[in-house]
């Protein structure tokens, strides 16, 4: 069965420092990968996801994520947070041919003014 | 478009007691899932359907059922509830899968909190 796996179960950040949030997968086929943001008080939504070309993705409110087939890696990054940035970040799998999202554990970030 | 609603919110039950969760979604989405979170555990998957009058198990089943009479709607029933599931629960739904590729981003509901007691 499928695993993913988030290294930081917490983080503490101040505004201006830069984020990395790792997240690897165990799985042998192709897959889709995705991260999702949980803001306080509210529902999953989807920072941005990579199906296929350019391994570097591009989400909203400057986030990215490289994936790098060889380390099966998704790792989530952003140069600069925000305060506005707490929440808890999901890194999450599914593979190409099913239909059924593997969630990692989740990592609260904590972004202090 | 409300995207995917969950109702109630909050629920309190008594070990025992038996209650029904509605998801609905205005999408026209194929698919349709149920999960609970729990800290440091991340999303897991309760039941999922495929389409209306169709569901299957996921990663946790055990003392859920489910029913899709409707392609819109999916509904979570406890029937003996038990507190370890006390847990936060997320409807979502996605487009079905195209041939053999799958572009499964998923749309999630608000949650419903419920406690048992």
């Amino acid at each position: 069965a499928q695993s993913v796996s988030q290294h930081n179960h917490h983080v503490i950040l101040s505004e201006a420092a830069s984020l990395e949030l790792g997240c690897n997968y165990s799985y042998g086929g192709t897959v889709n990968l995705f991260w999702y943001v949980q803001y306080p008080g509210q529902h999953l939504q989807l920072l941005l996801k990579y199906f296929s070309g350019d391994p570097l993705v591009k989400g909203i409110k400057g986030f990215e994520a490289e994936f790098i087939k060889s380390k099966f890696s998704f790792n989530l990054r952003k140069p600069s947070v925000q305060w506005s940035d707490t929440a808890e970040y999901f890194c999450a799998v599914n593979p190409r041919a099913g239909n059924k999202l593997t969630f990692g554990g989740g990592t609260r970030v904590l972004v202090k003014p | 478009n409300a995207g995917v609603t969950q109702t109630p919110k909050f629920r309190v039950l008594k070990t025992g007691q038996s209650m029904t969760l509605l998801c609905a979604q205005d999408m026209n989405h194929e698919y349709m899932y149920w999960y609970r979170q729990d800290p440091g555990m991340g999303l897991r998957l309760i039941h999922y359907s495929v389409g209306e009058g169709t569901t299957a198990k996921g990663e946790v089943p055990d003392g859920y059922n489910v029913s899709r009479l409707k392609k819109q709607n999916f509904l979570l029933g406890l029937e003996s509830a038990a507190p370890s599931q006390t847990s936060v629960y997320f409807c979502a739904s996605s487009y079905s899968t195209s041939g053999v590729i799958s572009y499964n981003e998923q749309f999630f509901g608000p949650g419903t909190r419920l406690t048992v007691l």
